[in-house]
């Protein structure tokens, strides 16, 4: 069966420090990736997917960056967080060109700058 | 430009009722509808997924209906139990490429009382 496993639960950092938030999936190859973020009071904002290894598309302009150096790795980044980088993080995965398949989700990463 | 909305934001019903959230969505053109679960803190598990030719889907107690061209979804949960105590998020997927963008909505929040 596939887990989808992300870490850390939870992370308090300060304004401008560097972030890395990672997420691997376990039991299946070539999976579609997702960084998903969602904002107290807020629906999910999708940030970034990937297709492919080295292939990341980014939804919306922001202070984050995301890489995949592996097949089933996805990283979440950023070089000096803001204030409004809070949130609830999640990673999310679906296989590769199946139009009508379920996403799922990773436990979350709770990110508080402060 | 896609928008999801959930009505109502909180609802509150004792034991054993029978329950119906509503979701709406203003672009009728959707490869899929997804319901899903999220407990306070947690990732999201999804319930069930809809396919745009598809009328409604049933997972035990739960049962998810579509009608595409008026943009509606209901959620119909059957004998409520405190268990279901969640919030309840839809998500429509976009008609477009093979990776699942989807577009949330901000969701209904469960409370199932004794």
């Amino acid at each position: 069966s596939q887990t989808i496993h992300q870490w850390p639960a939870t992370l308090v950092q300060p304004v401008g420090s560097p972030l890395s938030l990672e997420c691997t999936v376990e039991g299946t190859s070539n999976p579609n990736l997702y960084w998903y973020r969602q904002a107290a009071g807020r629906g999910l904002q999708l940030l970034f997917y990937s297709v492919g290894i080295g292939q990341i598309s980014s939804e919306v302009p922001q202070n984050l960056s995301a890489s995949r150096p592996q097949d089933r790795q996805f990283i979440l980044s950023s070089k000096k967080l803001l204030l409004s980088d809070s949130g609830f993080y999640l990673c999310a995965w679906n296989r590769d060109g199946h139009r009508n398949e379920k996403l799922f989700f990773g436990s979350g990463t709770q990110l508080s700058v402060l | 430009k896609q928008e999801v909305t959930q009505i109502p934001a909180a609802l509150s019903v004792p034991e054993g009722e029978n329950l119906v959230l509503n979701c709406s969505f203003t672009d009728s053109a959707i490869y899929n509808l997804q319901w899903f679960r999220q407990d306070p803190g947690k990732g999201l598990t999804s319930l069930l997924l809809i396919q745009s030719s598809q009328r409604e889907q049933t997972s035990g107690r739960l049962n998810a209906s579509l009608d595409k061209s008026s943009g509606r979804s209901t959620l119909y949960i059957a004998a409520s139990q405190p268990g279901d105590s969640a919030t309840y998020l839809c998500a429509v997927r976009r008609n477009t490429g093979t990776a699942s963008k989807l577009t949330f909505g901000t969701g209904t929040r469960l409370q199932v009382t004794l």
